[in-house]
């Protein structure tokens, strides 16, 4: 149980281009999601954080025009990076925290590779 | 504020051999500490969590680790390492305490654990 789900897995796209990464809890009800950004050798960053039906929180530094967030159910998140340019190549995970019946345990999707050339 | 230092960006083990990956962290609060894997282009998984419940804290695979509040430290063991074990390791401090993932969590840079056969 507790499954969180990517699409795509990995993604190329040309500078310029938008590009929709999907996070799914697949058999739990996610009120938060969450967007972490991880750059090669690196740690994770903390981009947004995502509420059900309400605007994104986006961390110091983060563009939200660049990075828009939607959450528009219990069980999906989008994260669609904007005229995109190689320096957002990176790899984006989400994660998904469940309710009481979870312990608001937060799971993790298995991450989005996005190479812009 | 919290932070977590991960003190080896790399360590290296032959297999059979005992694994030790070190975590210092700095919290305002008492903390939730966790160590997360992730295998190469996968999600992150729960090894362990800190909960104040018990300060030698037993997760899935054989690992294991050690709150020490006097030296700010939750460093992670194995016994003896497996050719599996080959992966990523983040040390995580939650602003929340009593292992809940409520707030937001803080990684560490990561330690890339190599065995050798």
């Amino acid at each position: 149980g507790a499954v969180v789900s990517q699409h795509p897995s990995w993604v190329i796209c040309k500078s310029g281009t938008s590009v929709k990464i999907e996070c799914r809890s697949l058999d739990f009800q996610a009120t938060t999601m969450f967007w972490y950004r991880q750059f090669p050798k690196q740690s994770l960053m903390l981009m947004a954080t995502s509420n059900e039906g309400s605007k994104a929180t986006y961390e110091q530094g983060v563009e939200k025009d660049k990075f828009l967030i939607n959450h528009a159910s219990l069980t999906l998140s989008t994260l669609t990076v904007t005229s995109a340019h190689p320096e957002d190549s990176s790899f984006y995970i989400c994660s998904a925290r469940g309710r009481r019946e979870l312990s608001y345990e937060q799971y993790f999707g298995p991450g989005t590779r996005l190479t812009v050339t | 504020a919290q932070s977590v230092t991960q003190l080896d960006s790399h360590v290296s083990v032959s297999e059979g051999t005992p694994v030790l990956l070190r975590c210092n962290y700095s919290s305002s609060y008492s903390p939730s500490l966790f160590w997360y894997v992730q295998h190469p282009n996968k999600g992150l998984q729960l090894l362990l969590k800190y909960t104040s419940a018990a300060t030698l804290v037993k997760g899935i695979n054989g690992f294991e680790a050690e709150f020490k509040k006097s030296e700010t430290s939750f460093h992670l063991t194995k016994p003896s390492a497996h050719m599996s074990d080959a992966a990523e390791y983040f040390c995580v401090v939650s602003e929340y305490g009593r292992g809940s993932t409520l707030g937001r969590l803080y990684f560490g840079r990561g330690t890339q654990l190599t065995v050798w056969p």
